[in-house]
């Protein structure tokens, strides 16, 4: 089964609106990756974490990972229309797997 | 990711016929992967290939076969294609050791394969 849950599977807001969107793994993991994915395109890397408790911030995007190693979220402030897109998170087991949570397609209302 | 490319971009086929997807990167890394994607199904590996040598599967691998014939090169087949097997097919590299971290993929472009 799945081991990386994402949710919610959609996200629509207004443009200006925050948004996040939530990881949980079922297993410790070494790291979390958060990828993007425009549509019509193709997942492009936007940040890795691998330190428990760890918070990253790229200009309005803010990337945490649980103090556990099994949950990470990204926060979106103030969306913009560039912002639309769905959103992976990606955790690597201790195993060395990798695997993709199901998404999250954000769409921003101007 | 110009360094990933992905060849046909687009295929459409009938169901029984053999398809081999082709994958080659100029990034120079050891590490490739083959994924597909289906609605709300996110990205689901079906093979990978650390070297040249290695071959290993993923969560989806029945109904698929691989071919690592260079570092460069990644080719995955479909031996007999069925309609189920539907779905935008990408490509994958990565380093383990990496400057962005580990295992970081770098996508190409994608191939959206139709199976009538």
């Amino acid at each position: 089964g799945q081991q990386v849950m994402q949710i919610p599977q959609y996200q629509h807001v207004q443009e200006g609106e925050d948004f996040t969107t939530y990881c949980n793994s079922s297993t410790t993991l070494s790291n979390i990756q958060w990828y993007k994915q425009r549509p019509g395109g193709h997942p492009v890397f936007l940040i890795q974490l691998a330190k428990s408790g760890e918070v990253k911030k790229q200009k309005r995007l803010t990337f945490q990972f649980g103090e556990a190693k099994k949950n990470s979220s990204l926060h979106i402030t103030a969306t913009q229309t560039t912002d639309v897109g769905t959103y992976f998170c990606a955790g690597l087991t201790r195993a060395n797997n990798l695997f993709f949570g199901t998404g999250t397609r954000l769409t921003v209302i101007p | 990711d110009a360094d990933v490319t992905q060849t046909p971009r687009n295929r459409i086929t009938k169901t029984g016929k053999r398809i081999m997807l082709e994958c080659s990167q100029t990034k120079g890394h050891d590490r490739m992967y083959w994924y597909r994607q289906d609605p709300g199904l996110g990205l689901r590996l079906i093979y990978y290939s650390f070297d040249v040598k290695d071959i290993n599967k993923g969560e989806i691998s029945d109904g698929y076969s691989v071919s690592r014939q260079a570092q460069a090169k990644f080719s995955l087949s479909l031996e007999s294609a069925i309609p189920n097997q539907t779905a935008l097919y990408f490509c994958a590299t990565s380093d383990f050791g990496g400057w962005e971290g580990t295992d970081t993929q770098y996508f190409g472009p994608g191939t959206r394969l139709t199976v009538l």
